[in-house]
């Protein structure tokens, strides 16, 4: 059973920088699987960051990036500010229709 | 702008069924592919279900493949979501989400506000 990782929980200083990353229980993630980010803040849906490992979504500050890193997709935030403390979500594209999402990042900024 | 309103949503014992509905505007609805995604409480996001943009193409999550039907009405740019035979586990908020293309490798961009299904007897 395919498995997306993510951190449970992170914490930026205000003005930070901080990198959450999306991983496959088995294997390594590539473009290929069109990783894409999501911002959830408490009681609101979903919003989206970041598409296809790097695209920003029309109107995403761009204090936030995507990329690969390593054998993961990654969100950096650079920068960070108080309003980005919300949870965190990727998506991965495993072909034949189907998708799988990580179990989301919880970002503190303090 | 792009708008999606879910409804439908409410309280069902297990082994009933539930027809949750989605109504797009702001956009070409026949151009896009459409997703179901649900959230079940202080959970993550759990992807549920895609349909490309004619409707030819229909898949599922393991967790709700044989038990719940996907489907599109183009006349009325509306989404459905036919849930049959509910499990307390299927307990979420759905929420219907605009591809950001027409097929099946195309993301959920666009979301709606979700409405929540709870089931319980």
């Amino acid at each position: 059973q395919t498995v997306v990782t993510q951190e449970p929980s992170l914490s930026v200083s205000p003005g930070g920088t901080v990198t959450l990353t999306c991983g496959l229980n088995s294997g390594s993630v590539s473009p290929t699987y069109y990783p894409t980010w999501y911002q959830q803040a408490p009681g609101q849906a979903p919003r989206t960051l970041i598409s296809s490992t790097n695209t920003r979504s029309s109107g995403v500050p761009d204090r936030f990036s995507g990329s690969i890193l390593g054998n993961k997709a990654a969100l950096t935030i650079t920068g960070a500010q108080a309003d980005d403390e919300s949870d965190y979500y990727c998506v991965l594209y495993m072909g034949g229709g189907s998708w799988v999402f990580g179990g989301g990042t919880t970002l503190t900024v303090l | 702008q792009v708008k999606l309103v879910e409804s439908g949503g409410g309280a069902v014992q297990p082994g009933r069924s539930l027809r949750l509905s989605c109504t797009a505007s702001g956009f070409t609805f026949r151009s896009y592919a459409m997703h179901w995604v649900r959230q079940a409480p202080g959970k993550g996001l759990e992807w549920v279900a895609l349909i490309s943009d004619d409707g030819s193409n229909k898949h599922y999550a393991d967790s709700v493949k044989g038990r719940f039907t996907i489907s599109r009405d183009t006349s009325k740019s509306s989404l459905f979501l036919q849930m049959n035979s509910v499990r307390p586990e299927d307990t979420a908020v759905f929420y219907c989400a605009r591809g950001a293309s027409y097929g099946s490798g195309s993301h959920p961009d666009y979301w709606g506000q979700g409405t929540l299904v709870t089931v319980s007897s």
